[in-house]
């Protein structure tokens, strides 16, 4: 089965760029999802269409996409970004997936 | 305001069954397709199935195929999801979510999320 590839963790001091990879062959021909999860919350989106940001999500928020990786990008990174981040797309024959979650922590 | 409310989740035996529901509410439901993410206890997330805006295509993880239905009801403005022969494994918050569909286009993506309700599979 299709899977998408994410580190299981990424730290950053605040202030620093976070950047967070998500590998998957079908992902140069499938746009690429990133969901914010902070603890007992639902998802949020943060990018869409693998460098789209949603309203309401802060500009710090990027993504990129090259090959067969999309990247979330978190530009001066804040105390509040602190969360599980995941990415997900899909297989092209109507499957999607999501890739296992990388939990980012600000030192 | 997109609002999505699920309902349905409990406990139940393995072997059983639930019906799980999502009331949407806040949008023009009948134009976007809905999808079924489920979250282990401390796992992480796991898509479950997608309904096209119409029904007219739907789509289920491996993991479920064969036991659950996904079904909706654009007269209501709900989402459900039947699941049957309910395993250990399928015990997870399940969350009802939108799809991200713009310009009359949806993608393989979502944009809402509701909070979910937890299922319990245990005897």
């Amino acid at each position: 089965s299709y899977e998408l590839t994410q580190p299981p963790s990424v730290s950053v001091s605040p202030g620093q760029t976070a950047r967070i990879t998500c590998s998957g062959d079908a992902l140069p021909r499938q746009y690429g999802y990133w969901y914010q999860q902070k603890p007992g919350q639902a998802p949020v989106l943060v990018i869409y269409k693998n460098s789209e940001r949603p309203s309401g999500i802060p500009e710090r928020f990027s993504g990129s996409s090259s090959g067969t990786t999309v990247t979330l990008t978190i530009s001066g990174v804040q105390a509040e970004d602190e969360a599980d981040y995941y990415c997900q797309s899909a297989d092209g024959s109507g499957s999607w997936v999501f890739g296992g979650g990388t939990s980012l922590t600000v030192l | 305001e997109v609002q999505l409310l699920e309902s349905g989740g409990g406990l139940v035996k393995p072997g059983g069954s639930l019906r799980l529901s999502c009331a949407a509410s806040g949008f023009n439901f009948i134009t976007y397709s809905m999808t079924w993410v489920r979250q282990a206890p401390g796992k992480g997330l796991e898509w479950v199935s997608f309904i096209s805006s119409r029904s007219t295509q739907i789509y289920y993880a491996d993991s479920v195929k064969g036991r659950f239905t996904i079904s909706r009801d654009n007269a209501k403005n709900s989402l459900y999801l039947q699941m049957n022969s309910l395993r250990a494994e399928d015990t997870a918050v399940y969350y009802c979510a939108r799809g991200h569909c713009t310009g009359g286009t949806c993608y393989s993506g979502v944009d809402y999320w509701g909070q979910g309700t937890l299922v319990t599979v245990s005897s």
